[in-house]
């Protein structure tokens, strides 16, 4: 399997909260996608970091990637209710794509 | 345009028959992928199409057939669908290869019974 620890599956947290989701991969990537899943749509990528890179930010994104652990994370910001959705991870690797299991957020208001 | 379609968005087939599901672009995308997603599973890459060479993943090689008649076009088959086949199926495409952001369709959703 291309994953280490498992996503965590479910988070739960009141708007204007920050949160941080996790993942680790165990093989070579040059790239680490973050996806994010809406009910009834496919997966749409909202943040990619290269592997030259440490941290990224868009918006009220922001990713990290840590190459020597093989973990990287995105971290939300003043989280609102239409960043409710699943998030996933992924990776490249030769001629393939890994998802991770993806964590499923619910933004309270 | 963005936008990656597929047909159907509900499919409800009979075990021991076949399945073909449609996925097209108007990207001019290089590659077209399929992944199957069950509940609380990751998405998992089923096969990909780079312009006309077919990959597909090891352990799913004799269970998924897909063709590309043109760029826009891919389609996945099922010759003959089990209960396991029963999932959520998502195309999506890329300008090049993996590395590139992956364009996804709105998926179709498969019950065998």
């Amino acid at each position: 399997s291309q994953w280490g620890e498992e996503n965590l599956q479910a988070l739960s947290i009141q708007e204007g909260e920050d949160v941080t989701m996790n993942c680790s991969y165990k093989t070579y990537t040059t790239v680490v996608h973050w996806y994010r899943q809406d009910s009834g749509r496919g997966p749409a990528l909202i943040i990619l970091i290269r592997s030259n890179e440490r941290e990224k930010r868009s918006g009220r994104l922001r990713a990290t990637l840590d190459t020597s652990s093989q973990s990287s994370s995105l971290s939300i910001t003043a989280a609102q209710c239409e960043d409710t959705a699943v998030y996933f991870c992924a990776t490249t690797g030769y001629q393939n794509f890994y998802f991770g299991k993806g964590t499923s957020l619910t933004v309270i208001p | 345009d963005t936008t990656v379609k597929q047909n159907p968005r509900y499919k409800l087939a009979r075990v021991g028959k076949p399945v073909n599901l449609i996925c097209s672009q108007t990207m001019n995308h290089d590659t077209m992928y399929w992944y199957q997603k069950k509940p609380n599973q990751a998405p998992k890459l089923l096969l990909f199409y780079y312009d006309k060479i077919l990959n597909r993943e090891a352990d799913t090689f004799e269970k998924f057939q897909s063709s590309r008649p043109n760029n826009s076009f891919c389609s996945l088959y099922i010759g003959s669908a089990g209960l396991e086949y029963s999932a959520m199926y998502l195309c999506a495409s890329s300008r090049s290869g993996c590395q590139d952001t992956q364009y996804f369709g709105p998926g179709t959703r498969l019950l065998v019974l």
